[in-house]
């Protein structure tokens, strides 16, 4: 049983488009991330939703918004996509508790062209 | 703010060789803290993790000590094998649990 999961895996398109990758976890936690791990393998957190509640925002152009329709799940949706979002986008998820460690998805890698 | 300061990599060793990656931590209170590993083309996974001072976390024969005296929680192995060759991160969650701060990678490729 995978515990956490993000579609697609391979994410392939052209500037100007909007996508969304999806991400669900089946581990009961609260809270959910999204990561940015670049080409150099650099990872940056860019939200993090508890209970349905946004917690962490950074600095993240406003083309990215995230959804939490319910915990399980958190939702990517990236408008006008430009070259510079080409990266590995992780979900993961975490119960929010300091010796709690995050989970990860298996990432998707989005190619801008 | 909190932080991790990682060693730069990349590694480069032989087999069943010694492993030693570096790092320290900035923090408020008193941090958990963690090693990822991250195989190719894979998610992170949690490979060990210690909670308090003084506590060794260990997994696969891989070992790190949370050391509060001088903020440091290295990752040791004695004997490295090629299938250990991955990207191992160093990280902390801080007093609310909920915010993670990572080191930048380290690549450790381990040859034959």
């Amino acid at each position: 049983d995978t515990a956490v999961s993000q579609t697609p895996k391979y994410l392939v398109t052209q500037m100007g488009n909007d996508k969304s990758i999806k991400c669900e976890q089946n581990l009961g936690h609260d809270t959910m991330y999204w990561y940015k791990q670049d080409s150099k393998k650099f990872l940056k957190i860019m939200f993090s939703y508890n209970n349905k509640e946004l917690i962490i925002n950074e600095t993240v152009p406003n083309r990215f918004s995230p959804k939490s329709p319910d915990k399980a799940h958190l939702n990517l949706h990236i408008n006008s996509l430009e070259l510079g979002d080409s990266a590995v986008y992780f979900c993961a998820s975490s119960r929010g508790q300091g010796s709690s460690p995050l989970h990860f998805g298996n990432g998707t890698r989005l190619t801008v062209t | 703010g909190d932080s991790v300061t990682q060693m730069e990599g990349p590694v480069t060793l032989s087999e069943e060789a010694f492993l030693t990656i570096n790092c320290t931590y900035t923090a408020t209170g008193y941090p958990s803290l963690f090693w990822y590993v991250q195989y190719p083309g894979e998610g992170l996974q949690l490979l060990l993790k210690a909670t308090k001072a003084d506590d060794k976390g260990s997994n696969k024969g891989f070992e790190a000590t949370y050391r509060k005296e001088t903020t440091s929680f290295h990752l040791e192995k004695g004997s490295v094998q090629v299938s250990d060759s991955a990207v191992y991160f160093c990280a902390l969650s801080g007093i609310t649990g909920n915010q993670f701060y990572f080191g930048t990678g380290t690549s450790l490729t381990v040859i034959p």
